[in-house]
């Protein structure tokens, strides 16, 4: 069936750092959510795209159905952003949402 | 703006019991609310996805005998976990949004604990 493949499942990264956590689908996706699950363990939006980048602040993702993965780039990181993030793509089916299993971000002093 | 509630965010049943959960959209019109399950170690499992003027549908290892769903309106929605036992204990999220073409909210969960 659809997956979803995200990396690195942990991250480690000083403050000021960046990085970039990737999900890559096993088929064609319709679209792409990330989410930052928070302290109290809601599911945050972070991004929604059909296609193409989006930039936030210190974040910005992209999403490439046709290559089938979606990437979220991290900048100057700070404390804050230490959390699990993931991913979740709409199948073209269904246009449920299939998660990635999340990458455990720690952002360090 | 957009928000998903859900509620009881814990909850604790003896094995074997049945416990409900609720979930309310606010601020737009839920035309399908998606249930999921996060278990231990594990990322999040879709159960079931019910959609505005069409049947529940169940993924495979659901069903609708083991978690009846109540989709009355779209703004609220409600699930039971039937006869539950210790594989049935987890997170429960409530994904809910307004159309296909747009992003999905999700509610803080209720995690169900079962003794």
């Amino acid at each position: 069936g659809d997956q979803v493949e995200q990396s690195p499942s942990a991250l480690s990264l000083h403050e000021g750092t960046g990085s970039a956590l990737r999900c890559n689908f096993t088929t064609t996706m319709r679209a792409v959510q990330w989410f930052r699950k928070n302290s109290r363990g809601s599911l945050i939006n972070l991004f929604y795209l059909a296609s193409g980048t989006k930039e936030n602040g210190r974040l910005k993702s992209a999403f490439d159905s046709k290559e089938r993965y979606s990437t979220l780039h991290i900048r100057d990181a700070q404390l804050e952003d230490s959390g699990t993030y993931f991913c979740a793509a709409a199948s073209s089916g269904s246009w449920q949402l299939i998660f990635g299993s999340g990458t455990q971000l720690t952002v360090m002093p | 703006g957009a928000l998903v509630y859900q509620y009881p965010r814990r909850t604790i049943c003896k094995s074997g019991t049945s416990m409900r959960m609720e979930c309310q959209a606010v601020g737009f019109q839920a035309t399908s609310v998606a249930w999921y399950r996060q278990s231990p170690q594990k990322t999040f499992e879709l159960i079931a996805l019910s959609t505005v003027n069409s049947a529940i549908k169940y993924e495979q290892n659901f069903t609708q005998e083991k978690f009846p769903i109540s989709h009355p309106n779209l703004s609220f929605s409600s699930m039971t976990v039937l006869n539950a036992y210790l594989e049935d204990r987890g997170l429960y999220l409530c994904g809910a949004r307004e159309g296909v073409l747009y992003e999905q909210y999700f509610g803080p969960g209720t995690r169900l604990t079962v003794l």
